[in-house]
């Protein structure tokens, strides 16, 4: 079974400044993709990066980019130059080859960008 | 490019009722997943199908089923409604080549009253 824990429920951060956004994961499994998604208030999911865990090098979209530690099976996600529109539900969440890529879910951290 | 399409988005239904939620991938996309998000909680998953056929099954009542259809999309079918079966419900999809990267839709939000 797989598992993911996001140990900050909530987080603060000034405009402009950078912010990282926790996740650790739990699997046997030597494939899996380690992704973040964020939750708006309006409830859509939107999908911002990947990371294989194949990849050697940490993946980056933009500001968003992935610190990606394997051997202490962490997944961090760093904003950059935060937005006050980047307020909103973050989830990081896993999937595996074993369990057809369905994805597992953390707790989420909900970020509030303040002006 | 058009996303995952869900309807309907907004769902307001009695005690022992059935609904029927729609979802229809991106162009190309052969694997559809549903998920069920209570409340302040983190997505559940549901169930899969790939090329038509259900790829994997989660924590999805008996009450509910689901399907694919030729031209990929899904419904999944919900009888007996519960008070606890409101929550907002995801449908993602991706390809079998791309599998990791699911693609949600913007969620059918369901009352149950």
């Amino acid at each position: 079974a797989q598992k993911i824990t996001q140990t900050q429920p909530g987080m603060f951060v000034q405009e402009k400044e950078a912010v990282t956004l926790d996740c650790t994961y739990d699997t046997s499994d030597q494939s899996y993709g380690l992704f973040w998604y964020k939750q708006p208030s309006s409830g859509e999911m939107i999908f911002l990066i990947y990371q294989g865990s194949y990849d050697e090098q940490n993946a980056t979209e933009g500001r968003y980019s992935l610190n990606f530690q394997k051997a202490r099976k962490s997944a961090n996600l760093v904003i950059s130059a935060s937005q006050l529109g980047d307020s909103a539900m973050y989830f990081c969440a896993m999937s595996v080859l074993g369990s057809n890529y369905k994805l597992t879910f953390g707790k989420g951290t909900l970020l509030t960008v303040n002006p | 490019a058009a996303g995952v399409i869900q309807s309907p988005r907004h769902l307001i239904k009695e005690k022992r009722e059935t609904a029927t939620l729609k979802c229809y991938p991106i162009s190309r996309h052969d694997t559809v997943y549903w998920y069920q998000q209570g409340p302040g909680q983190d997505p559940q998953f549901l169930i899969s199908f790939y090329e038509k056929m259900q790829s994997d099954k989660g924590s999805i009542p008996d009450r509910f089923s689901a399907q694919q259809f030729s031209d990929y999309h899904s419904e999944l079918n919900m009888s007996s409604l519960e008070l606890g079966d409101s929550a907002l419900y995801f449908c993602a999809s991706s390809t079998a080549s791309g599998r990791e990267t699911q693609y949600f839709g913007p969620g059918t939000r369901l009352l149950v009253l």
